[in-house]
């Protein structure tokens, strides 16, 4: 079936440091891919969405590319902040038809020290 | 404007009683969904309304869930006879439509006792 592997964390890094969190994942047809953010205390937000292969989605200086030969979709920054201290979750769907669910990895820690 | 709302924040209940959550989706929105996130999990899909019907609610874990969305806005998730292991965030989503960008809500903690 359909499914998100997501690396696990926790990732800890110092500030100004480059991030890469890795995502793959497995489906049938043509999902869109997502990344959602979870701010302490927060809601899930939006981060950046691809909907097609190659698509590359980018916000707040985040960045992933829709890769369909790797069945990639992995979030890197090139600077982190204390700021992005979240926990990530890496998502696909939806993917045409009837049914909408978005599918999620198991999200991974970020923690960014000063 | 105003985004996904969801209420109550928390709920603390008794093992066996009966609850309801309830979801105000993002005004305009057609679609709306129901999503639940254990402890150190991702979400997990519950059940999808497009306008006033399920169209989806193949999450759904037991006949002890239930959600409606009469008038094809608030949705309410009813959950009969709780279960210690019901115990954990539950996210509800709205888009404007089918394939559309889903937002999140803050969620209801709720923990059985």
């Amino acid at each position: 079936g359909n499914s998100v592997t997501q690396m696990e964390g926790p990732v800890t890094l110092s500030e100004e440091a480059f991030l890469t969190i890795n995502c793959t994942y497995t489906a049938t047809g043509y999902p869109s891919l997502f990344w959602y953010v979870q701010y302490p205390g927060e809601g899930l937000q939006l981060l950046l969405k691809a909907t097609k292969a190659d698509d590359k989605g980018s916000n707040k200086g985040f960045e992933a590319t829709y890769r369909k030969e790797t069945t990639s979709f992995h979030l890197e920054k090139g600077s982190v902040q204390v700021s992005d201290s979240a926990v990530y979750f890496c998502a696909l769907g939806p993917y045409g038809g009837a049914t909408n669910k978005l599918i999620f990895g198991t999200g991974t820690l970020l923690a960014v020290q000063p | 404007g105003a985004g996904v709302s969801q209420t109550p924040s928390n709920k603390v209940t008794e093992k066996g009683k009966y609850v309801e959550l309830r979801c105000d989706p993002i005004s305009g929105h057609t679609a709306l969904y129901w999503y639940r996130q254990s402890l150190g999990q991702g979400p997990e899909f519950l059940i999808y309304f497009q306008g006033t019907g399920a169209a989806d609610d193949s999450g759904l874990p037991n006949d002890r869930f239930f959600a409606v969305r009469p008038e094809g806005s608030v949705s309410t998730l009813k959950i009969q006879r709780t279960e210690r292991g019901d115990s954990a965030v539950y996210l509800c989503a709205s888009s404007f439509g089918n394939q559309e960008t889903q937002y999140f809500g803050p969620g209801t903690r709720l923990l059985v006792l």
